[in-house]
């Protein structure tokens, strides 16, 4: 069935690292994938999306690169904080399905 | 943070009862998606609601139903609970783009944490 994975569960870094957290998709007809950010007790936020027509999108301290031929997408977030301390989850959507088809998430750990 | 609210935020109900979930929708978005998150998992999609009609539906059985109202708020109803159904119910909203087939960025509110005892 559809799925989308992440290849490591928990990541640690150290404050003012880079982060790279990484993604497998394997539904090839997603056309629209999004990276949320969740921390203890909260919902789901939007970081950044990146639609099948583009390779990079880039946003504040964020960038989301994503490589259709091995159906994989990545979050690379610069100069780490603390507060970037959560669970991110990739998420893809198919269009006409309306649904978003989310991994299990990976713990990023930012050590001070 | 959004302008998706869930309520309540918190609930406990025993196997068999009857829960009611509510949701309302950030301005400007016409489309509420439900799902639901068990401890250590990611967000499963239950359905979605669009002019207060389904539009999509997850891998739920038919004890999950919804409401979606003219101001486009929405209600989760979840029928003769189960201790499975324990989770965190998470409300999306997004604005519908005809002619496309799928929606613009979902964005979600706090959840409600529903226990099942």
């Amino acid at each position: 069935g559809e799925s989308v994975g992440l290849h490591l569960p928990t990541l640690s870094v150290q404050e003012g690292d880079n982060s790279i957290i990484n993604c497998a998709y394997s539904n090839s007809a997603s056309d629209y994938f999004i990276w949320y950010k969740q921390e203890s007790g909260k919902g789901p936020q939007f970081i950044i999306d990146i639609r099948s027509n583009m390779d990079k999108r880039q946003g504040q301290r964020v960038t989301v690169l994503l490589n259709k031929t091995v159906k994989h997408l990545s979050l690379q977030i610069a100069a780490t904080q603390p507060g970037d301390s959560a669970v991110y989850f990739c998420a893809e959507n198919g269009g006409a399905t309306n649904k978003l088809i989310f991994g299990t998430g990976t713990l990023l750990a930012v050590q001070p | 943070e959004t302008g998706v609210t869930q309520s309540p935020t918190h609930l406990i109900k025993t196997r068999g009862q009857q829960v009611t979930l509510r949701c309302s929708s950030q301005s400007g978005h016409n489309t509420v998606s439900w799902y639901q998150q068990a401890l250590g998992q990611g967000p499963q999609f239950i359905f979605q609601y669009y002019r207060e009609e389904e539009n999509g539906r997850g891998n739920f059985p038919p004890r999950f139903s919804g409401l979606q109202f003219p101001n486009y708020s929405s209600e989760l109803n979840v029928n003769a609970l189960e201790l499975d159904d324990s989770a965190l119910y998470l409300c999306a909203s997004s604005f519908y783009v005809s002619g496309t087939g799928g929606t613009d960025t979902q964005y979600f509110g706090p959840g409600t944490r529903l226990t099942v005892l």
